[in-house]
């Protein structure tokens, strides 16, 4: 049983307009949540993060909503650089848990 | 830049060998992680370790695989004998307990 969902395999977006990646969770144990990038050839690395107690995170271009009634967050990318064409990993934890993620979301970001 | 190092980078075997994968993990660093990477899972949990001590290890086949941590500054994952499904990328993290992980570059396994 998946506990977290990204339910879109593939997004394509053209440069400079806003990337909205998504994913949904099962578990309401969890309460801190990451988003991690992946480029071909190496390992996922940490992008941005946001804890239960928060409802938005912001680090530059990106930006991390939470909707703990509707066990949803978004990574929102403004704007959008070919450079960002990745694989993103949502990712959940709770207490001192595993990282539990996704199965991923390709983002294309087209000049 | 502290990294995460994993060797090899690829490995081709045959099915029924023997195959070690290794890790080093960011120094200061008290929790290590096997992840494997396919198409169709995504990334799972193969087992993790705090402080050295193997926490939990219920991804991984019990008969095929074995992790252990010898020692601070090497992590190891292994496959006897080796399946063509188990053919994937498996990863190694480590970090901070609570904070985010930090990944290697993992190593691609191809049996046939």
């Amino acid at each position: 049983d998946q506990q977290v969902k990204q339910n879109s395999p593939s997004l394509s977006v053209q440069e400079g307009r806003i990337s909205i990646l998504n994913c949904d969770y099962t578990n309401s144990m969890f309460d801190y949540f990451l988003w991690y990038k992946k480029y071909p050839a190496e390992g996922p690395t940490f992008l941005i993060s946001i804890s239960s107690i928060k409802d938005k995170n912001e680090d530059g271009r990106f930006t991390v909503f939470l909707n703990k009634s509707a066990k949803h967050l978004s990574l929102h990318i403004v704007p959008s650089q070919p450079g960002d064409s990745a694989v993103y990993f949502c990712a959940a934890m709770w207490g001192n848990t595993p990282l539990v993620f996704g199965k991923g979301t390709r983002l294309s970001v087209i000049a | 830049d502290a990294r995460v190092t994993q060797t090899p980078r690829h490995k081709v075997t045959e099915m029924g060998q023997e195959v070690t994968m290794r890790c080093q993990p960011i120094l200061g660093h008290n929790t290590v992680f096997w992840y494997r990477q396919t198409m169709m899972q995504g990334l799972e949990l193969l087992a993790y370790f705090r402080n050295r001590a193997p926490l939990d290890d219920s991804g991984m086949p019990k008969d095929r695989f074995s992790a252990e941590m010898p020692d601070a500054t090497l992590a190891t994952l292994k496959i006897q004998p080796s399946e063509p499904r188990d053919s994937a990328v498996y990863f190694c993290a480590s970090g901070l307990e609570g904070g985010p992980l930090h990944f290697g570059n993992g190593t691609r396994l191809t049996v046939t």
